[in-house]
């Protein structure tokens, strides 16, 4: 079974800052990696995915992130963030296991992103 | 706008009565959705895949006579509660998958509170 860690429940950052918010997994297949924004009493948005190929990925929003397979590591990281950025933010791992399990994702518990003036 | 649909919203519903949530794809054919819930200050948690056609597949632990899925179009799938309890309370959120794509929307999700 595969599991995600996101190492931080809480990131305070001031405005125009740079930020990572960090996310490791662990399987013993391959996965595809996810990163979904939430922002209150609403469902989720995809900023960005790692299906294959480069492991850097442009997002949404200003949003990267980095595949690091030695690491199974997707942290994903903005250079200067802004008050709306203020949210929480799930990674997100699936099985790479044929396109029937496609969809089925395991969250982390969640990084709650907090942006100050 | 929303391509994933999620009705009601909100709901309040007395303990042991039933309450159905709808996830509805808006602009395009789902043959899969996927249902999860959340607890407060918690992640999210799969509970079953929704199948067009054919049943369910719950994820272990989650018990499917409590919790009724039927996806009896390519559009549309629901989630029942039965016999509802406090516990029961939760923000559920539905997604659903492009035909066979790689592309997954989630819809805005649907608050249950039990009294």
């Amino acid at each position: 079974a595969q599991s995600v860690t996101q190492l931080d429940s809480q990131v305070p950052v001031f405005e125009e800052a740079p930020v990572e918010l960090r996310c490791n997994y662990s399987s013993s297949v391959s996965v595809y990696l996810f990163w979904y924004v939430q922002y209150p009493n609403q469902g989720l948005q995809l900023l960005l995915k790692y299906l294959s190929g480069s492991t850097l990925v442009k997002g949404i929003n200003g949003f990267e992130a980095e595949f690091n397979k030695s690491q199974t590591s997707f942290h994903l990281r903005k250079p200067s963030v802004h008050i709306s950025d203020t949210a929480e933010y799930f990674c997100a791992v699936n099985l790479n296991a044929g396109g029937t399990s496609y969809g089925k994702l395991t969250f982390g518990q969640g990084t709650i992103l907090t942006v100050h003036p | 706008g929303a391509v994933v649909s999620q009705h009601p919203s909100w709901v309040i519903c007395k303990s042991g009565t039933s309450v159905k949530i709808e996830c509805r794809s808006l602009d395009f054919q789902a043959t899969t959705m996927f249902w999860y819930r959340q607890f407060p200050k918690q992640s999210l948690m799969l509970m079953a895949t929704s199948n067009e056609g054919s049943k369910a597949t719950y994820e272990q632990g989650v018990e499917k006579d409590k919790f009724l899925i039927n996806h009896a179009s390519l559009t549309l799938s629901t989630l029942t509660v039965t016999s509802a309890h406090p516990e029961d309370s939760s923000f559920y959120i539905c997604s659903a998958r492009v035909g066979s794509g790689d592309t997954i929307y989630f819809g805005e999700g649907s608050w249950l509170t039990v009294v």
